[in-house]
């Protein structure tokens, strides 16, 4: 039961422009929300996160938005750059499970120059 | 800090082989969790403990997989005996606290031949 989806395996962005990567979750009590980038033969790594209290978080380039009435999150990337191709995790978490990271199946970014 | 670390890096068994994977969390991270990765079902959650204890192992596939934190610089997952649909990379991660994010390790390939 894949409580976190991301319905697109793979995208293709120009370098400059914005890539933008959606994820849907289901379950409602899920309250804390990160995206973790992951390159061949390593582990994730944490790139942002948003509680389900914002609707909007920034760090640099980087932006997540929520919108917990449609159950969506997505994350902006602005300006895209070559060496952000990588796979993408949407994750989710609750308090009942002690924060634990339900992961979405990723999607694969290509920033071609 | 050297970050989360994970032995081996690479395992290479045969079928019926016991297979020990080894864990060593980031200092002053309470929570660690087992992950599997596989193109299937992309990462899933097997076991989480918090402060050593195990708080759910709902994720633990069959009674083939078991998971020890004998103290908080240490976590072993273990499976026995080995089957080749147990393939796949199998990653460590930690948290300082509930609400944040988690460190993740390498991986550890297993490939059951």
């Amino acid at each position: 039961d894949q409580q976190v989806k991301q319905n697109s395996p793979s995208l293709s962005v120009q370098e400059g422009r914005i890539s933008i990567l959606n994820c849907d979750y289901t379950n409602s009590m899920f309250d804390y929300f990160l995206w973790y980038k992951k390159y061949p033969a390593e582990g994730p790594t944490f790139l942002i996160s948003i509680s389900s209290i914002k609707d909007k978080n920034e760090d640099g380039r980087f932006t997540v938005f929520l919108n917990k009435s449609a159950k969506h999150l997505s994350l902006h990337i602005v300006p895209s750059q070559p060496g952000d191709s990588a796979v993408y995790f949407c994750a989710a978490s609750r308090p009942n499970s002690g924060y634990a990271l339900n992961f979405g199946k990723g999607t694969s970014l290509l920033v071609t120059p | 800090d050297a970050g989360v670390i994970q032995s081996p890096r690479h395992e290479v068994t045969e079928m019926g082989q016991e297979v020990t994977l080894r864990c060593k969390p980031i200092s002053g991270h309470n929570s660690l969790f087992w992950y599997r990765q596989t193109m299937m079902r992309g990462l899933e959650l097997l076991i989480y403990f918090n402060n050593n204890v195990p708080i759910d192992d709902s994720g633990m596939p069959e009674d083939r997989f078991s998971a020890k934190m004998p103290n908080a610089s240490f976590s072993t997952l273990k499976i026995q005996p080995s089957e080749p649909r147990d393939s796949a990379v199998y990653f460590c991660a930690g948290k300082a606290s509930l609400n944040t994010e988690a460190f993740f390790g390498q991986g550890t390939r297993l490939t059951v031949v």
